[in-house]
Formats: structure tokens, sequence, C-alpha cells
């Protein structure tokens, strides 16, 4: 079991929004602003689209937005493109120096 | 362009040991703190240990300290992960990946692929 809660899955049709969240408690996500989205495709290494709560990395597209209320964030990614089809990681610092992933959320564009 | 290459994994025995290396180039290694992460099959991420830029903070996850250490050679760009005891539950892709800025990870490598069987 995952210490950040995921949905397992959400989908959405080329052209509209979806939004993941990620639980955690006021101990990690609540408590800090250092909450990170990973993206990863089959068989490739993560890559951050988040950083710091709702920064984007140089080089990822706008339509990737994020936000953050109480004990959960989340990630929203707009005009849904075929290529954003991948899983979604959520990570937060934890605390005592350690750091939380989610359990991954698998997004189906249809 | 910033590369980073994991490798020394293997097929391994439950209670044997191993080092895993990560060699970086493409950035000034010497820099920046750097951390393990692992992904058992079909699973999810799992934070395993960090360092600091200098050596001189290790960190690491709860259900691995003890039988993990990490370390790094600045001179050689080169980040490693010894594991000892090892598990069957230990087998996962391990990535090295650097720590772009207070706990954000970016550039991570492939992984290397360890396997704990009898």
């Amino acid at each position: 079991q995952s210490a950040l809660t995921q949905p397992a899955s959400v989908s959405g049709s080329p052209g509209q929004s979806i939004t993941i969240s990620c639980t955690g408690t006021s101990n990690d996500v609540g408590s800090y602003n250092l909450v990170s989205w990973y993206l990863q495709h089959p068989g490739k290494g993560p890559e951050l689209m988040i950083y710091e709560g709702t920064k984007r990395p140089s080089g990822v597209s706008s339509r990737f937005s994020a936000s953050k209320s109480g004990n959960t964030a989340f990630l929203t990614i707009s005009g849904l493109q075929a290529e954003d089809e991948a899983v979604y990681y959520c990570c937060s610092y934890g605390g005592n120096n350690n750091l939380l992933f989610g359990g991954g959320t698998r997004l189906t564009v249809l | 362009q910033v590369q980073v290459v994991e490798s020394g994994g293997g097929v391994v025995q439950p209670g044997t040991s191993l080092r895993l290396s990560c060699e970086d180039s493409g950035f000034m290694f010497s820099a920046y703190s750097m951390h393990w992460v692992r992904q058992a099959p079909g699973k999810g991420l799992e934070w395993v240990a960090s360092i600091s830029y200098d050596g001189g903070n290790e960190y690491y996850s709860d259900s691995m300290e003890g039988r993990f250490t990490i370390s790094r050679d600045n001179s050689k760009n080169t980040l490693y992960l010894q594991m000892t005891s090892l598990r069957h539950e230990d087998t996962a892709l391990y990535y090295c990946a650097r720590e772009f800025q207070e706990w954000d990870l970016d550039n991570w490598g492939q992984g290397t692929l360890v396997t704990v069987s009898s």
C-alpha cells in the first residue's frame, strides 16, 4: 500500500481536461509545498512534470497544471492528447528526510 | 546533455549482496544531491535513499535502512547503492535520479534490474 493515495485510473477524450488527485496526510502533503508529479511511459524512466507544488520544468507543456487543497494535491491536464497516455505518480516530501510516492494513476486517452 | 546510466543489476540469491552504480554526465555531478528509487515489476515507485552533494548526509527509507548504503565518488561522477541481505521483495528496477530542487527529482536513468531469486 502506497503512502499517498491516487485513483488507479482515469480517462478522457482528446481535447478534454482531466484531474488526478493525490491524498496524503497533514504530515506530508498538508505540511509542505513539496509535491511533485511524474509521468512514466511504458518501459521508460519517470519524467518530472511538476515540482514545488505548482511549477513546470522547462519544456513541460502549459497544459499541465497543479494545485493543492489541504492534504490533497491535484494534477490537471487540459486539451488531452494521445501522447499524454501514461502512468502519473505524485510524490511528496514526508518529513524526517524521506520521500513518499503515490501508487500511480493510469491515464487512458479514449 | 544530461545523461544518467545505471548498471550492476542481475540475478542474485536471497541473502547475498550487490552493488549498483549510476554514472552521470552532462552536469556538475558534485553540485547535486542524488537519489535511488525502485519499482517492483508492475508496481509503483518507491523511494530508497538519497545522499547530499558532498556525501556528508545520507537518508534512507525506513524499510531499507541498515541493509542498503548509498555513497558517491564525485571524482568519478558516480553514485552507488550497496545492497546486502537481499530479499525476494527487493526485486525491482532501480533508478537513480538527480535532485533538481529540494526533494524534486529530474533526469532519471533507464534503471537497472535486480532479481532476487533462489
